[in-house]
């Protein structure tokens, strides 16, 4: 099994400022990597595939880059809307797939 | 656009076996994989298992072997989830996911949730 490790656990920003997130592959998942936005009381929100492609609606304050094992999510000009719980997730290995933990980003 | 709209709250007893549909409207259920994903109070997304209706063969992750079941009704556009030997451990808002393409692994579509609570 894949094992995914996101850091930090939670992340201090302030409105404006840029959020980095960082996610580790205990073995390379290639490109298929994608990341997920949840708030609390709703269901995840796709915002990433293929590492670094914003999905439908996403807009491009968002951003992915990595490949192999190491990926980053890159939040610039933090919005209100913006704190929330962010997952990565790993479909290199379907159709076994794993999320990492989560990195909450909660306002500094 | 689909939608994937699931059962009602549960509360079960520890031992018992707790049955989540998902009925899934606007688009092709047989040729895409439905997935089920569980998040136990504050706590991470945990991939439970998937199934493409059109070739009926579900997956599971190493951690519910043995304990889930999921199935998949192509007449019904439903797939179900069926944990059992539930424990407290097991309460959990349970969702149901699904791709936007056939053949796409990524979770575009969710369903609303269901929250299984498992208490004596």
């Amino acid at each position: 099994e894949i094992v995914m490790t996101q850091s930090p656990a939670t992340l201090s920003v302030s409105p404006g400022e840029r959020a980095t997130l960082s996610c580790r592959a205990s073995q390379t998942v290639s490109s298929n990597l994608a990341w997920y936005q949840q708030k609390p009381g709703q269901a995840p929100r796709l915002l990433i595939y293929g590492a670094s492609t914003r999905a439908t609606g996403i807009p491009a304050r968002f951003s992915g880059s990595g490949s192999g094992t190491e990926f980053t999510l890159t939040i610039t000009s933090l919005q209100s809307e913006d704190f929330a719980v962010y997952y990565c997730q790993q479909y290199n290995n379907w159709p076994m797939y794993t999320f990492g933990q989560g990195t909450k980003l909660e306002i500094k | 656009q689909v939608q994937l709209v699931q059962s009602g709250a549960e509360v079960k007893k520890p031992g018992s076996s707790v049955k989540v549909s998902c009925k899934a409207s606007g688009g092709t259920f047989s040729s895409y994989a439905i997935s089920w994903v569980r998040q136990a109070p504050g706590q991470g997304l945990e991939w439970m298992g998937g199934i493409i209706p059109l070739f009926g063969t579900a997956n599971y992750a190493q951690n519910f072997q043995g304990r889930v079941t999921i199935t998949a009704d192509d007449s019904a556009s439903t797939a179900y989830m069926e944990l059992s030997s539930l424990r407290s451990e097991d309460t959990a808002v349970y969702y149901c996911a699904a791709p936007e393409y056939s053949g796409s692994h990524l979770f575009d579509y969710w369903g609303q949730g269901t929250l299984v609570t498992v208490s004596s």
